[in-house]
């Protein structure tokens, strides 16, 4: 069983389309994230969010929105994609009592807006 | 934020030892020391994480000198399957994710 699922791996869309990431856990944690690794392999965090708070990094343009239908999914929906926009997305899950197992990560998703 | 800096590369033969080291110069009080594995096209993955003194799990070993301004992973005993990239984190448990940097980390190469 894959503990942090991400669909679809890969997404190749045309500028302007609105366009949907899915992440799934089924390690029971507590909060949830989404990440952009960008062409230097750089890591950023753009959500983090819990049943209790919404945390955005404030660099991420409004065009980017998380979903969280439960407390196990934690979706990306983008408008109006862009060309720079194109990266691989990182979900993760991390339980805020267990440091011990740090952050998990899903297999990502490589997106590219042509 | 605590930046680090490690080797951007290595080789090392199977069946020996590796030890990657990481500086982490202006680690704060309340951070802990993280190392993740990451292969081609799959996202990073946990290995072990400490605060000081030395840390062993069943995969790696973590030793942080008593300053705390750097950290070894060592690797016992290789194979081909540990060519990986590894990344060294140092961030505040659990709010570290809010800033959560990767960099560039080091590009371990096992060779048969």
């Amino acid at each position: 069983d894959t503990a942090v699922s991400q669909t679809p791996k890969y997404l190749v869309t045309q500028m302007g389309n609105d366009k949907s990431i899915k992440c799934e856990q089924n390690l029971g944690h507590d909060t949830m994230y989404w990440y952009k690794q960008d062409s230097k392999k750089f890591l950023k965090i753009m959500f983090s969010y819990n049943n209790k708070e919404l945390i955005i990094n404030e660099t991420v343009p409004n065009r980017f929105s998380p979903k969280s239908p439960d407390k196990a999914h934690l979706n990306l929906h983008i408008n109006s994609l862009e060309l720079g926009d194109s990266a691989v997305y990182f979900c993760a899950s991390s339980q805020d009592s267990d440091r011990e197992d740090g952050y998990t990560f899903g297999s990502g998703t490589r997106l590219t807006v042509v | 934020l605590a930046k680090t800096t490690q080797p951007i590369s290595m080789d090392s033969y199977e069946g020996q030892e590796v030890n990657i080291t990481c500086s982490h110069n202006n680690i704060a009080t309340n951070d802990y020391i993280t190392w993740y594995q990451q292969f081609p096209s799959q996202g990073p993955r946990f290995i072990i994480q400490g605060y000081k003194t030395k840390v062993t799990n069943e995969v790696a070993s973590l030793f942080i000198p008593a300053d705390r301004k750097s950290s070894t992973l060592s690797l016992p005993r290789v194979s081909l399957s540990d060519t990986a990239v590894y990344y060294c984190l140092v961030y505040e448990w659990p709010t570290g994710a809010n800033n959560l940097f990767f960099g560039t980390g080091t590009r371990l190469t096992v060779i048969p």
